[in-house]
């Protein structure tokens, strides 16, 4: 079953639109998660982790206060995608685990979200 | 930096064909492997893993093994199914960088047709 869950798994809102996106761990704790962006037929994009008790670490040229990100316990991190725009439309995925490298990350189902 | 190269797609094969995904990278470190599988609107599953040189990951008929000497973790499976259609990502962590990065290729889409 799924160790990792997202929601929404799609969202559909006007330009302007705050949205935020949940990624939950459910069956361990996750003092980090991981959260990217993965453009049409490509490959996943390294937004940022995301640090439970403390700030969110930004990949080079992530806007930090576009994408808000809090991690407030072991078990949950949000992805907020402020004043969202067209361009922002895009598929994101969230992920937890891989506390150690040779442990595997497990990726949520993703959020397909589309800005009019 | 850490980088993964795959070959790039798109695959296409007749169901119960051999199937060969390479993956080669190149890290400061000495990274664990992983091959990832995405399906249509899905997130990623992990298939198959490595932790360490000359080991096989295994999965689903699908198998991997870490070759140092040649910096590669291609993706085989002996006969390929229609439910196997879907895109492959080869990734790397703890290669140099932070241990629990994942540095992806940029996928391969594989179709098998019935």
């Amino acid at each position: 079953g799924a160790v990792v869950s997202q929601h929404p798994s799609r969202v559909i809102c006007k330009s302007g639109t705050s949205v935020k996106i949940e990624c939950r761990s459910l069956d361990f704790q996750a003092t980090t998660m991981f959260w990217y962006r993965q453009f049409p037929k490509q490959s996943l994009m390294l937004m940022a982790t995301s640090n439970e008790g403390s700030k969110a670490t930004y990949e080079q040229g992530v806007e930090k206060d576009k994408f808000l990100i809090n991690h407030a316990s072991l078990t949950l991190s949000t992805l907020t995608v402020t004043s969202a725009h067209p361009e922002d439309s895009s598929f994101y995925i969230c992920s937890a685990g891989g506390e150690g490298s040779n442990q595997p990350q497990h990726f949520g189902d993703g959020t397909r979200l589309s800005i009019l | 930096g850490d980088s993964v190269t795959q070959m790039e797609g798109p695959v296409t094969l007749s169901e119960e064909a051999f199937l060969t995904i390479n993956c080669t990278y190149t890290a400061t470190g000495y990274p664990s492997l992983f091959w990832y599988v995405q399906y249509p609107g899905e997130g990623l599953q992990l298939l198959l893993k490595a932790t360490k040189a000359d080991d096989k990951g295994s999965n689903k008929g699908f198998e991997a093994t870490y070759r140092k000497e040649t910096t590669s973790f291609h993706l085989e499976k002996g006969s390929v199914q229609v439910s196997d259609s879907a895109v492959y990502f080869c990734a790397l962590s703890g290669g140099g960088g932070s241990n629990y990065k994942l540095t992806f290729g940029k996928g391969t889409l594989l179709t098998v047709n019935p």
